[in-house]
């Protein structure tokens, strides 16, 4: 296992509501990326932290933000739920610094949005 | 024209095969490459950083042809085990940015 940790496992949302998503990354990594993966799709990006501060985006809407606390651990919010968010968020560890950036992923929670 | 691109298969194979699966990326400035594995309804595990030199892991050899931008992942003796989708990685030059491709279903049959 790769010691990287996410909660909820699944989540029922009502489109319009909000909703936080929650991973704790592995010990000694100081990264933690966020991916969102429909279904039959690869993962996409969503926003990368390092050090408590974003850094690095992809093409989601600024309804989409998130959070890194001291400990590394990190929160997705997602404001304003559509239908298409309906999908496995992942979230990813890694070590900033290191020779290759190999990332490890979570379990994913898996978002469904009536 | 996609970032990355891979065949999404279904790859159905007999045990025992040896199958090859490509994937091509359009940076050529991309500097790191990985290979990862996906069950179904699971989270993507990585199987394999590609080097530049090319590297092996027991029964499973990556290459990189940074000429003609393409990686590849080539499994020998393949096992029931293996059934899964394999999803190629390019990492954005220049940014911590990971484009995953859609990746390729393989099926090995018994």
């Amino acid at each position: 296992e790769t010691g990287v940790t996410q909660s909820p496992t699944h989540l029922i949302k009502t489109r319009g509501q909000q909703v936080t998503l929650r991973c704790s990354s592995q010990s000694g990594h100081n990264t933690v990326s966020w991916y969102q993966q429909a279904l039959g799709q690869g993962p996409q990006f969503i926003f990368q932290y390092y050090r408590e501060e974003e850094n690095g985006r992809g093409n989601f809407p600024p309804r989409f933000s998130g959070l890194q606390f001291p400990n590394y651990s990190s929160e997705l919010n997602v404001n304003a739920l559509e239908l298409d968010d309906s999908a496995l968020y992942l979230c990813a560890s890694s070590l900033l610094g290191g020779t290759f950036y190999e990332q490890y992923f979570g379990p994913g929670t898996r978002l469904t949005v009536t | 024209r996609k970032e990355v691109e891979q065949d999404p298969g279904p790859f159905n194979v007999p045990e025992g095969a040896t199958v090859a699966f490509n994937c091509t990326y359009s940076n050529s400035a991309s500097q790191s490459f990985f290979w990862y594995r996906q069950d179904c309804r699971k989270e993507p595990k990585l199987l394999m950083s590609v080097y530049s030199s090319g590297n092996e892991d027991g029964r499973f050899t990556a290459q990189l042809n940074r000429a003609s931008q393409y990686i590849s992942l080539l499994i020998r003796d393949s096992k029931l085990s293996d059934s899964a989708t394999y999803l190629c990685v390019v990492n954005k030059a220049g940014t911590y940015k990971y484009i995953f491709g859609t990746g390729t279903r393989l099926k090995v049959l018994a």
